[in-house]
This record gives structure tokens, C-alpha cells and sequence, in this order.
């Protein structure tokens, strides 16, 4: 299957401060990649869809100035989390969207764990 | 609103046992249909998909899945399951062609050597 990568995997950083997530398609170019949140023993909620070159499209209760996304090209889609608060401290994790013969499927990231202390 | 619903939250196995793992959709029109499965400590995995043809589709790791469009159901089977297949299940549908997953609650499924 196609490959996304999530760098940081790992990030804990101090109330207040922003921190900056990327999203890879290693193998494949993607215009479309989507943004989770997974919180303990949950399953997945959708919080924003990113397009190559234009805005992301936010899903109902998730701020847009909060959760900043980028696309700028068709391997990378970053997640930029303003003024992090201890509430903010989740699993995020992104998917690309892969175009094959039709089908689409997402593949994802590996996620990057957010502790905000 | 879409939903997807998975009525087993746990499932304990011993090794070699059958598996097979609920997943109902609710009606919202055309319907592609995916198994996604998580391993401790891992990332979300594709498992299998449907999108058309057959109804009963086959994935890796020895695993499939019918779709039964009468009842909404996409349910996932094993016939011989092993430890290794201790991780965590999601059932995920897209409606008319579009690009959002829509996930289901996920299943834990532990297998006892």
C-alpha cells in the first residue's frame, strides 16, 4: 500500500506555544489529505479536510485559526496547532488520499502524539 | 446523519478460533466500504476494501468481508485467528463517491495464545 509519514512523532511543548505537525505521501501525490484526532480508546474524529492549493475545509466545532492547515504542494499538508493548551494534548493523525484505478482510498500516517503541558 | 456502527467493542479469542466483527452503515446512498486495522503502538492499516463486483471481498492477512447490501452490513471474517491478530478493528464507509471517511466506533479484539 501507498506510505504517508507524520513528523513529529512525538512533541510536548509548553501552554502557549505553537507547534507544527507535517504530513507526507512518500509514494504517491495527493490532493486531498485529511486531519484526525484520535482521542484514548476512541475512534477517529475528522477534523479538517486539506486541498492542494486552496483552504482547508474545517469540520463543525473545530476552529480554523486554532488548527492551521497548509497544502502547499502534493506530497505535504502541515497542522499547525496555535497557542497550545494542556486540552489540546491528543493523537493526531493524518491521511492522504490515494487515487488508483479509480478507487480511492486513505492511507494514513503513523500519527504524532501532542502533550501540551 | 451518516454513521457507522461496530456492536462489538470487545472481543476475546483464543488462537484458532473464527472471527467475524459487525459493521452496519447507515443508508446515505452509494457506499465504499473499507477495514481498517490498528496494531498496539501502530498506525491504521488498510485491511480490505469494497467498491464494486463481488460482495465478498478478500484482504491480507487471511481476512474478508461481505457486503450485504439488503442488511447494510460489511462484516469482517477470519476463519482461524492468531495472536499476532490482537490489535484494534475500524470499519469505515465513504457515501456517494466522496472523500470523507465516516469511521465506526472500532472493535478490540484480543487472541489468547
Amino acid at each position: 500500500g501507498a506510505v504517508v509519514s507524520q513528523h513529529p512523532s512525538r512533541v510536548i511543548c509548553k501552554s502557549g506555544t505553537s507547534v507544527k505537525i507535517e504530513c507526507r505521501s512518500l509514494d504517491f501525490q495527493a490532493t486531498t489529505m485529511f486531519w484526525y484526532r484520535q482521542f484514548p480508546k476512541q475512534s477517529l474524529m475528522l477534523m479538517a479536510t486539506s486541498n492542494e492549493g486552496s483552504k482547508a475545509t474545517y469540520e463543525q466545532g473545530v476552529e480554523k485559526d486554532k488548527f492551521l492547515i497548509n497544502h502547499a504542494s502534493l506530497t505535504l499538508s502541515t497542522l499547525t496547532v496555535t497557542s497550545a493548551h494542556p486540552e489540546d494534548s491528543s493523537f493526531y493523525i493524518c491521511s492522504a488520499r490515494d487515487l488508483w484505478q479509480g478507487q480511492e482510498t486513505q492511507y494514513f500516517g503513523p500519527g504524532t502524539r501532542l502533550l501540551v503541558l | 446523519a451518516q454513521s457507522v456502527s461496530q456492536h462489538n467493542h470487545h472481543v476475546i479469542l483464543s488462537e484458532a478460533a473464527s472471527l467475524e466483527l459487525g459493521c452496519n452503515y447507515s443508508y446515505g446512498g452509494t457506499v465504499n466500504l473499507f477495514w481498517y486495522v490498528q496494531y498496539p503502538g501502530q498506525h491504521l492499516q488498510l485491511l480490505l476494501k469494497y467498491f464494486s463486483g463481488d460482495p465478498l471481498v478478500k484482504g491480507i492477512k487471511g481476512f474478508e468481508a461481505e457486503f450485504i447490501k439488503s442488511k447494510f452490513s460489511f462484516n469482517l471474517r477470519k476463519p482461524s485467528v492468531q495472536w499476532s491478530d490482537t490489535a484494534e478493528y475500524f470499519c469505515a464507509v465513504t457515501y456517494n463517491a466522496g472523500n470523507m471517511l465516516t469511521f465506526g466506533g472500532g472493535t478490540r479484539l484480543m487472541v489468547k495464545p
